[in-house]
């Protein structure tokens, strides 16, 4: 119940493309739903994030799509570009501790 | 943003040493403080959580007393790994909290590597 299922493993894009990346809770109680960037031989960096009483939050060109009903979030990276590259990790959390996604390793070509 | 930083950044050592690594938030008070591990290509996992001035809370299968945690300050929390060998080469990171556990913000990491 306390897991977090992320898929792509990896995915490969396009420059000016779009790459979504797609995850899914089981817990009910988890609150709030961050997505962390990571590049290689850094720590994760929050990207952006949303709770359950919205579908959708835009910034940039980062927008995170959320269906409570279906428990499930994406993640869409609109015009992505080579430094868009890097792992990218959904997360669900409470008042305790977050819980991460497997990760999923983004490849943008030039 | 709210800036966490970790000392050392990278750091070798011997088997049978100790290793001590520092996390510090640096313009916040942090009540919260979280130590993960992260294996080459794999997710974070929690280690435990250290609340300032109480005992830190190992998640299952994590061994206390081969990781010590003290979270003595508002912002500083170390994490010493004890008699160190090469399976404890890893990458940690820390992370902090103001308020919630879900509003981390994580450190940079230390990449550690047991001879």
């Amino acid at each position: 119940q306390q897991q977090v299922k992320q898929s792509p493993q990896s995915l490969i894009v396009q420059k000016g493309g779009i790459s979504i990346i797609n995850c899914a809770y089981e817990n009910t109680a988890f609150d709030y739903f961050p997505w962390y960037q990571q590049f290689p031989g850094k720590g994760p960096a929050l990207l952006i994030a949303i709770r359950p009483d919205v579908s959708e939050k835009k910034e940039g060109r980062f927008t995170i799509s959320f269906n409570k009903s279906a428990k499930q979030f994406s993640l869409h990276i609109m015009d992505s570009q080579p430094g868009d590259s890097a792992t990218y990790f959904c997360a669900a959390s409470n008042l305790d501790k977050i819980i991460f996604g497997k990760g999923t390793r983004l490849h943008i070509l030039p | 943003g709210a800036v966490v930083s970790q000392h050392p950044s990278r750091v070798i050592c011997k088997s049978g040493t100790s290793v001590k690594i520092e996390c510090r938030s640096l313009d916040f008070q942090a009540t919260t403080m979280f130590w993960y591990r992260q294996f080459p290509k794999k997710s974070l996992m929690l280690m435990a959580t250290s609340n300032e001035g109480s005992k830190a809370t190992y998640e299952q299968g994590v061994e206390k007393d081969k990781f010590l945690i003290n979270h003595a300050s508002l912002t500083l929390s170390t994490l010493t790994v004890t008699s160190a060998h090469p399976e404890d080469s890893s990458f940690y990171i820390c992370s902090a909290s103001e308020t919630r556990a879900n509003e981390q913000f994580f450190g940079p990491g230390t990449r550690l590597t047991v001879l």
